[in-house]
């Protein structure tokens, strides 16, 4: 069976502060594909990275980046000097290759408050 | 990315009835997916639509509750049927592109 564990259900810091995001998995097959997206208080999940899982080079984008370790099946994410607007709640999804496109296991979730 | 555009944002709803939920695509795509996220909670896939065929439901997922359209390779509609309290959820329609899966916006519903 996949699964996807966030265990940080709720997450503060205080702006400019660097934080990670911790996102387990669990799946059979050798094949797969990992995301992260982020759901603003207005509701609207945004797309983040996807990442497969022949691919472990660890990838930034701005403030954000994102280590995947097939060896302890993790793929997290670190926003580096954190703003307000980073406060959202962050998810971590798993796809099969084998699975139909858009078939999606996501994790409960991160809730990242950043303070001023 | 998919521009994707869902009726309504938003409604309340009394116990018993059925709400249908539009989804619009900016561009034709195969399949388009269907997910729920009840309160505080993860996003759950209902069905796959496929244009020109039958959905796709997920265990725990009917198609009596949950009647799915899929007229043409852009539109697709999601009715929640005899809702009851714990039908308040946001239900979000999305698309893969090229192997990013995009959400619309959700369409919140909250019944009493």
């Amino acid at each position: 069976a996949q699964k996807v564990t966030q265990a940080q259900t709720e997450i503060s810091v205080v702006e400019k502060e660097d934080v990670t995001l911790d996102c387990v998995y669990e799946t059979r097959d050798t094949t797969y594909y990992l995301f992260w997206y982020k759901q603003p208080p207005s509701g609207e999940l945004v797309f983040l990275i996807r990442r497969n899982s022949f691919d472990e080079q660890n990838e930034i984008s701005g403030r954000y980046s994102w280590n995947f370790q097939k060896s302890t099946s993790s793929f997290n994410f670190t926003i580096t000097a954190s703003q307000v607007v980073d406060s959202a709640v962050y998810f971590c999804a798993l796809s099969s290759h084998y699975n139909q496109g858009g078939k999606l296991i996501f994790g409960q979730g991160t809730e990242l408050s950043v303070k001023p | 990315s998919a521009v994707i555009s869902q009726k309504p944002s938003r409604d309340i709803c009394q116990r018993g009835t059925s709400l249908t939920i539009q989804c619009q695509v900016d561009s034709q795509v195969t399949m388009m997916f269907w997910y729920r996220q009840q309160p505080g909670q993860s996003l759950t896939l209902i069905a796959t639509a496929n244009q020109g065929s039958e959905a796709t439901y997920e265990s725990g997922f009917v198609i009596d509750k949950f009647p799915i359209s899929r007229p043409n390779l852009t539109f697709s509609t999601l009715t929640v049927s005899n809702m009851s309290p714990e039908d308040s959820s946001i239900y979000l329609c999305s698309v893969d592109r090229l192997g990013e899966l995009f959400f619309g916006e959700g369409s919140r519903l909250t019944v009493l």
